[in-house]
């Protein structure tokens, strides 16, 4: 039970590189979610997606695109770093309001 | 709009103590409401959920009370363990979302033996 796979765990970037974070789920889950850690402001939606498709902003979505052009994959990526994107970065995916989400085990991103 | 505000921590208990940890909302109409723990190198994993008012959520051993009057889901356990040391996080999903998560800052429990 592979569940939602996030990679990489660990990256450290460059001020102005970019990368993509990737993030997998085989629950053919509709939703998925990207969230930042940050300490003492528990977890904020970045950007989400409701479908194959189908995306659109969370609460802090400037400086990350994302694309979904398959049920299994969400990619988050980073245009062009800057150090307020030091983070840990949580992927989810649920099917529905009542239902339980599920969380990679997150990335830990920090940028120089 | 929506938000989640919860104690802060950290939170330091000797093993066989009461747990409690406050987690007040503000949101329209009723919202779903979730406890996630995030165990140390982890992501977060649901702990319990209450989806109406007066429901009660539970799993090992720990509790919630959905309380509307109040805007309130405390967790509570009896007699926590070493093994329950972890960050807590309460959480919301909005009347009018399907996917939403609006979380709490987290609470930090540790428990010595």
């Amino acid at each position: 039970n592979a569940g939602v796979t996030q990679t990489p765990k660990f990256q450290v970037l460059k001020t102005g590189q970019s990368m993509t974070l990737q993030c997998a789920q085989d629950m053919n889950h509709e939703y998925m979610s990207w969230y930042r850690q940050d300490p003492g402001m528990g977890l904020r939606l970045i950007h989400y997606s409701v479908g194959a498709g189908i995306t659109d902003q969370g609460e802090v979505p400037n400086g990350y695109n994302v694309s979904r052009s398959t049920t299994e994959d969400f990619p988050l990526r980073l245009l062009s770093a800057a150090p307020s994107q030091t983070s840990v970065y949580f992927c989810a995916s649920t099917n529905g309001r009542n239902t339980e989400a599920f969380f990679g085990q997150g990335t830990r991103l920090t940028v120089v | 709009g929506d938000s989640v505000t919860q104690m802060e921590g950290p939170v330091t208990l000797s093993e066989e103590a009461f747990l409690t940890i406050n987690c007040t909302y503000t949101a329209t109409g009723y919202p779903s409401l979730f406890w996630y723990v995030q165990y140390p190198g982890e992501g977060l994993q649901l702990l319990l959920k209450a989806t109406k008012a007066d429901d009660k959520g539970s799993n090992k051993g720990f509790e919630a009370t959905y309380r509307k009057e109040t805007t309130s889901f405390h967790l509570e356990k009896g007699s926590v363990q070493v093994s329950d040391s972890a960050v807590y996080f309460c959480a919301l999903t909005p009347l009018d979302s399907s996917y939403k998560l609006i979380f709490g800052s987290g609470t930090r429990l540790l428990v010595r033996p």
